[in-house]
């Protein structure tokens, strides 16, 4: 049972823009933690996609975007392709927890 | 080119050790936090270990803490994960990665080394 709440899996046809929700609670997200995104591709190490809510790094494409609200984030992907196939995760800093690291527990994204 | 190089996974029995080595390049290793993240197979990611940049400061998750071990040395550029007592439920890949700024985010992720602890 993770802390932050994802949906298990999404998908959307190539060009589609298709979301995914991470869900906290008011110790976490609520609190005014940043939320991370990662995406692991199959059979690869996770890589940054997004930090501090909506930012991207050097060589993420600008069809990723982060945003957050009250007690949750998501992460959208516009203009879809096949390559987006992956796992996500959330990832944000919990203060009700000895160990304040905290990652969602994935969504799949399936392109169909 | 940022690079980090995991290696030291293998087999090894229940109540066993091992020590996991994550040789960084191109950058100043001794500027950055550092982390070890591990994935069970078929699951999702999971924060073990932090070391600061000079290495006078660790954190543990409660599942490791007592036996699993994190340092770093500088003048080789390389984070290390001392694993003793290790369990069946140790079983995954694990990552080294390398802080955004201090801040966990983990910003560059190692290619993984997968431990695998079975009799």
């Amino acid at each position: 049972q993770s802390v932050l709440t994802q949906p298990p899996s999404v998908s959307g046809a190539p060009g589609q823009r298709v979301t995914i929700s991470c869900t906290g609670s008011s110790s976490n997200i609520g609190a005014g933690y940043d939320v991370h995104w990662y995406q692991q591709l199959p059979g690869t190490a996770p890589k940054l996609l997004i930090y501090g809510n909506n930012n991207r790094p050097s060589g993420v494409p600008d069809r990723f975007s982060g945003s957050k609200s009250g007690t949750s984030a998501s992460l959208a992907i516009t203009g879809l392709q096949a390559e987006d196939e992956a796992d996500y995760y959330c990832q944000s800093y919990d203060s009700s927890l000895s160990v304040p690291v905290v990652f969602g527990g994935g969504t799949k994204l399936t392109v169909l | 080119e940022v690079q980090l190089v995991e290696s030291g996974g293998g087999l090894v029995q229940p109540g066993g050790s091992l020590r996991l080595s994550c040789a960084a390049s191109g950058f100043t290793f001794s500027s950055y936090w550092m982390h070890w993240v591990r994935q069970a197979p078929g699951k999702g990611l999971v924060w073990v270990s932090r070391i600061n940049s000079d290495g006078s400061s660790t954190s543990y998750a409660d599942s490791v803490k007592g036996r699993f071990t994190i340092s770093r040395d500088n003048a080789k550029n390389t984070l290390y994960l001392q694993m003793n007592s290790l369990r069946a439920e140790d079983t995954a890949e694990y990552y080294c990665a390398r802080d955004l700024s201090s801040i966990t985010i983990f910003g560059v992720w190692g290619q993984g080394t997968l431990v695998t602890v079975s009799s």
